[in-house]
């Protein structure tokens, strides 16, 4: 049982080269995100999908897209990619049906846009 | 804007005390509260949560709530070299979206 699998782990980008990000769960989750982590500013939610079909909007939404390409997967793409995108990428996964129900983690993705 | 705040340490604490993480939060309508642990370079797992005022435990964590204070917080009793790691305090406003605090870093000297 792998839980959420992210690729790729690591990536080095040139100022305005594009990348996507793959996410997939296989615990049959409803709900997915991707969030970005930076020293000092915690976790911060960038996009979230919460059934198939479906995306909305975090905190800090600009310069991503997203889309839910099945129940399984969640990708995030940056389009024009930019120095300040440099950050540590999760993806998670939750069940739906009630508040708060705990979300499970990726193992992150490393990406350092130079 | 809803926040959470955690002091970010770091905070060291011997190996055997109880160390005591502490959690704020804004919004009064906040359901859910949990407690995550990261290790350097890992991503984050869950160690707690609690939805009611009072205390939870969970063999050495104890969770703590009070929402007229607005403020959650975890203890960690026998502290181990291995409970050394960021904990993030994360707050559900009604909906499944988290919202997490910075995070405290906590060592254990040994």
């Amino acid at each position: 049982n792998a839980g959420v699998t992210q690729t790729p782990k690591f990536q080095v980008l040139k100022t305005g080269q594009s990348m996507t990000l793959q996410c997939a769960q296989d615990m049959n989750h409803n709900s997915m995100y991707w969030y970005r982590q930076d020293p000092g500013m915690g976790l911060r939610l960038i996009y979230y999908s919460a059934s198939e079909g479906t995306t909305d909007k975090g905190e800090v939404p600009n310069g991503y897209n997203v889309s839910r390409l099945n129940k399984r997967e969640f990708s995030l793409r940056l389009e024009s990619a930019a120095p300040s995108q440099t950050s540590v990428y999760f993806c998670a996964s939750s069940p739906q049906g009630r508040p708060g129900n705990t979300i499970y983690f990726g193992e992150g993705s490393w990406l350092t846009v130079v | 804007q809803k926040e959470v705040e955690q002091n970010s340490g770091p905070l060291s604490v011997p190996e055997g005390a109880i160390a005591s993480l502490n959690c704020t939060y804004s919004d009064r309508g906040s359901q859910s509260f949990f407690w995550y642990r990261q290790y350097s370079g890992k991503s984050p797992e869950l160690i707690m949560f609690i939805y009611s005022n009072g205390d939870k435990e969970d063999g050495r964590f104890t969770a703590q709530l009070n929402k007229a204070s607005q403020y959650v917080s975890l203890l960690i009793r026998d502290s181990q070299p291995s409970d050394s790691a960021t904990y993030l305090c994360a707050v559900s406003f009604g909906n499944e979206k988290l919202t997490f605090g910075t995070g405290t870093r906590l060592t254990i000297i040994p």
